[in-house]
């Protein structure tokens, strides 16, 4: 099974920050890695899939990079909606994965 | 755009079977482009995929190990839905449930709102 591990856990930034948060999985994964941004009392929605390839409505201030065993997401200009949850999964190996989140809070 | 309705008991005492239904618009739950999937999330275990089931000119269902011999996903094609079983339930199973939609095997791009279920007497 492929281990995802994120990094931070928690991370404390400022409107108008820019943020990395750090995927690593078990295995080569290619470049099949989704981001997903989840808020309180809602499921994740889909910010990044491919890696790199960012979602249909989501601000070009989130980005992706990365293959096969260690990915980033990146937000530039930290907006306040963007206060929330990050998650790493991984689809392409059985059984799918996720990564522990990255709780972003405001500094 | 794909909309998932979940319905289904926020409360379920323990040994019985948890059941909760995700009704589908926007796609045929036959589709041979998606797979729909059952999710868990709670505090101890983070999001955990279950299970999934898919038509691919015959129906695959897959399980997770940790639910393995306890899960039934059922495909509905008469009411375009599918469902999700889970027997001999304990407070461990305690979680948000949610099922999802896997577009061509890439992404996640639909989920249900999201079901409490709490094991309790």
């Amino acid at each position: 099974d492929i281990q995802l591990t994120q990094s931070p856990s928690f991370l404390s930034a400022s409107v108008g920050d820019r943020v990395t948060i750090t995927c690593r999985a078990s295995q080569g994964i290619a470049s099949y890695l989704l981001w997903s941004q989840q808020k309180p009392g809602r499921p994740p929605k889909l910010l990044i899939y491919a890696a790199s390839t960012l979602q249909s409505g989501v601000p070009s201030r989130f980005s992706g990079s990365g293959s096969g065993t260690e990915f980033t997401l990146t937000i530039n200009s930290l907006q306040p909606e963007d206060f929330a949850t990050y998650y790493c999964q991984q689809l392409n190996n059985f059984p799918p994965s996720f990564g522990q989140g990255t709780k972003l809070e405001i500094k | 755009q794909v909309q998932l309705q979940q319905s289904g008991p926020g409360l379920v005492q323990p040994s019985q079977t948890l059941s909760l239904t995700c009704a589908i618009s926007g796609d045929s739950v036959s589709s041979n482009s998606a797979a729909w999937y059952w999710i868990r999330q709670s505090p101890s275990r983070g999001l955990e995929w279950l299970g999934r089931t898919y038509y691919r000119s015959k129906w695959y269902t897959d399980y997770a190990v940790s639910v393995r011999g306890r899960m039934t996903m059922n495909p509905d094609t008469s009411k375009n839905q599918f469902s999700l079983q889970l027997t001999s339930v304990t407070p461990g199973d305690t979680a948000v449930y949610y099922c999802a939609r896997v577009h061509s095997g890439i992404y996640y791009d639909s989920w249900g709102q999201g079901t409490l279920v709490t094991v309790s007497s």
